[in-house]
């Protein structure tokens, strides 16, 4: 069955410290892989995602994300972190064809940046 | 803002009741996904609707149930609730239903509390 893990809970950054969160999925096949943003209160808002093609792809906000097969992870980078970064950051991998709309998560990693 | 509303965005129901969630897709979506999100834990699919249609279904008791209405709208109704279903109830829109999982719009959500 697929799943998706999310080693870290919970990660501390400076503001403007480079960021890593990672991400480790189960799938059979080639994954479509997908890192989305939760504020507090909100909903969640995608950053990026990956269905094939160029392993690193570029999402909004300025994160990116690489796909490594031999690995199963698909990492979210930022270069710099801003203060408004902060939210709780989830994983998820499409269910496969046909399966439309289901997604699923893994546990999330909150970011917590300080000054 | 993703186009995509929920509503009421809080209610507090006594076990054994029942409750229905309300949502409204973006405009030019046509299928609705319904995810259940537990305090400290990634969202989990419940079910999705294409065309009025359930089409796949999460882990979830038939006392979940939902609708797709010819607008695209959605309802989730929950019977006999439970303790365990308190929870950010959080609806999702998207293109099309067929192949490969596209980009999901996600509302702010319901927040069911279960006393």
């Amino acid at each position: 069955a697929q799943s998706v893990t999310q080693p870290d809970i919970h990660i501390t950054v400076s503001e403007g410290a480079s960021l890593e969160l990672r991400c480790n999925y189960s799938y059979g096949a080639t994954p479509y892989l997908f890192w989305y943003v939760q504020s507090p209160g909100q909903g969640l808002q995608l950053l990026l995602k990956y269905f094939s093609g160029d392993t690193l792809v570029q999402g909004i906000k300025g994160f990116e994300a690489e796909f490594k097969r031999s690995q199963s992870s698909f990492n979210l980078r930022k270069p710099s972190v801003h203060w408004s970064d902060a939210a709780e950051y989830f994983c998820a991998v499409g269910a496969g064809y046909n399966q439309g709309g289901k997604l699923i998560f893994g546990q999330g990693t909150e970011l917590s940046v300080k000054p | 803002e993703t186009g995509v509303t929920q509503s009421p965005t809080h209610l507090i129901k006594t076990r054994g009741q029942q409750v229905t969630l309300r949502c409204s897709s973006q405009s030019g979506h046509n299928t609705v996904s319904w995810y259940q999100q537990a305090l400290g834990q990634g969202p989990q699919f419940i079910f999705q609707y294409y065309r009025e249609e359930e089409n796949g279904r999460g882990n979830f008791p038939p006392r979940f149930s939902g609708l797709q209405f010819p607008n695209y709208s959605s309802e989730l109704n929950v019977n006999a609730l439970e303790l365990d279903d308190s929870a950010l109830y959080l609806c999702a829109s998207s293109r099309g239903n067929s192949g490969v999982t596209g980009e999901l719009f996600f509302g702010e959500g319901s927040r069911l509390t279960v006393l």
